[in-house]
């Protein structure tokens, strides 16, 4: 079966412009997070969704960011008002259940300008 | 105190050394480990698993120190196509988000 997926590939966009990423997982798979990683810098974590339970929004570093998904389906992340700071990959992951291994997608290269 | 650390690297060896890295992790409830594959500007892959008996795969060999809290990945023969980053990741099964993430490992490898 196709593995995760995220669109687009790459973003290029003006600081403070919004921004909407989209991944979509495994099927079947319950789990879904979203992370952040800069030029030569760890997994950062964002946000982690679990079925139909409320997001774990812990990770999210302001109010800029939010993240929707639909039952166990597509996710789309959006950054408002993008800044500079904001360039990275942002790469999404999906699992059959908490704590499993995760399957991450190929990203999406964010570049603010 | 991050929750999993490692030796940011790089590793430089040359083709057929053995190397290995450590991570240590600050969580004693901290249930299962792995270890993930990173290539330059690609996603991160599952390496293995960590298992506390140790456990091998190929090459690599992968072990859990519980007292110690740290896990350990060892390569023997290495080539070239293990030149990547290597990350730690610890499932702490409590809360919602299980798993985390080390900043990785460089490990370059070099003819």
């Amino acid at each position: 079966g196709a593995g995760v997926s995220q669109s687009p590939s790459n973003k290029v966009t003006e600081k403070g412009k919004d921004v909407e990423l989209r991944c979509d997982p495994i099927s079947g798979h319950t789990a879904l997070y979203w992370y952040r990683q800069r030029l030569g810098q760890g997994l950062e974590f964002l946000i982690y969704f679990q079925g139909n339970s409320a997001p774990d929004k812990s990770g999210l570093p302001s109010d800029r960011f939010s993240a929707e998904r639909t039952g166990e389906s597509v996710s789309t992340l959006t950054i408002q008002r993008t800044q500079q700071e904001d360039s990275a990959v942002y790469l999404c992951a999906s699992s059959r259940d908490r704590g499993d291994t995760q399957y991450f997608g190929p990203g999406t290269r964010l570049t603010v300008l | 105190r991050k929750e999993v650390e490692q030796d940011p690297g790089p590793f430089n060896v040359p083709e057929g050394a053995t190397v290995a890295f450590n991570c240590t992790y600050s969580n004693s409830a901290s249930q299962s480990f792995f270890w993930y594959r990173q290539d330059c500007r690609k996603e991160p892959k599952l390496l293995m698993s960590v298992y506390s008996s140790g456990n091998e795969d190929g090459r690599f060999t992968a072990q859990l120190n519980r007292a110690s809290q740290y896990i350990s990945l060892l390569i023997r023969d290495s080539k070239l196509s293990d030149s990547a980053t290597y990350l730690c990741v610890v499932n702490r099964d409590t809360g919602r988000r299980a798993l985390t993430f080390g900043s990785g490992t460089r490990l370059q490898v070099q003819p």
